[in-house]
């Protein structure tokens, strides 16, 4: 079936440098979806990307990612990370599968120290 | 922001009660998705509407579960017998369509303890 797959469970950096959050995803549609919430401390997921084209990069709010179908991946990054960026960032995959439910990963949660 | 509407933002209930939560979606999006956050913060989808028709919904929806998204008033989903596995966080997100594709925005959430 489909899935998301978030190797970082957690990622501890120091402000000002750069974040990089990995995902990558397995479908067997030729079309996904791809997204990153963030989610802060007791508040709900917030979108903060989306991407369905291929090798184009998506950016806002300082964050980036392209969506990369030979490699199954839309991996994160942020040239400098802030302290506001601590959460918990989770990437989803949508699918024409008919219900285009979400399926997300596991979450990084991203913590950064002055 | 999400202008999607939760209701309420936390429950409490004992075993065996129901649990009621209620989603007003975000003005215009005719397709409304409810999803389980557990405290291990994993998502679980349980059910779609587009307007008043179920999409999809999970086994768990089918048995103790049951959800509406009647026209002209929130949609709604209901526990009829809580039991502890039910505490979690329960979401309701909406979208609308375009370009094929099914952005969800996130309402804030119901916080569901079952004592």
């Amino acid at each position: 079936g489909d899935s998301v797959t978030q190797t970082e469970g957690l990622v501890t950096l120091t402000e000002g440098l750069p974040v990089m959050l990995n995902c990558t995803y397995q479908t067997i549609y030729s079309n996904p979806f791809l997204f990153w919430y963030v989610q802060h401390l007791n508040e709900s997921p917030r979108l903060l990307l989306k991407s369905f084209t291929d090798n184009k990069r998506t950016e806002h709010q300082g964050f980036h990612a392209t969506l990369h179908k030979s490699s199954s991946s839309f991996h994160l990054q942020k040239s400098s990370a802030q302290l506001s960026d601590s959460a918990l960032y989770y990437c989803a995959l949508s699918v024409s599968s008919g219900s285009w439910q979400l399926i997300f990963g596991s979450g990084t949660q991203l913590t950064v120290m002055p | 922001n999400s202008k999607v509407i939760q209701t309420p933002r936390y429950l409490v209930k004992g075993q065996g009660q129901k649990a009621k939560m209620r989603c007003i979606p975000e003005k215009g999006h005719p397709v409304v998705f409810w999803y389980q956050q557990n405290k291990n913060n994993e998502f679980k989808f349980l059910i779609n509407f587009q307007n008043q028709e179920v999409l999809q919904q999970i086994d768990m929806t089918e048995k103790r579960f049951s959800a509406e998204c009647p026209s002209n008033s929130p949609c709604s989903l209901e526990i009829q017998s809580s039991e502890a596995g039910d505490s979690a966080l329960y979401l309701c997100a909406s979208s609308l369509p375009g370009q094929g594709i099914y952005e969800q925005y996130f309402g804030p959430g119901t916080r569901l303890t079952v004592l």
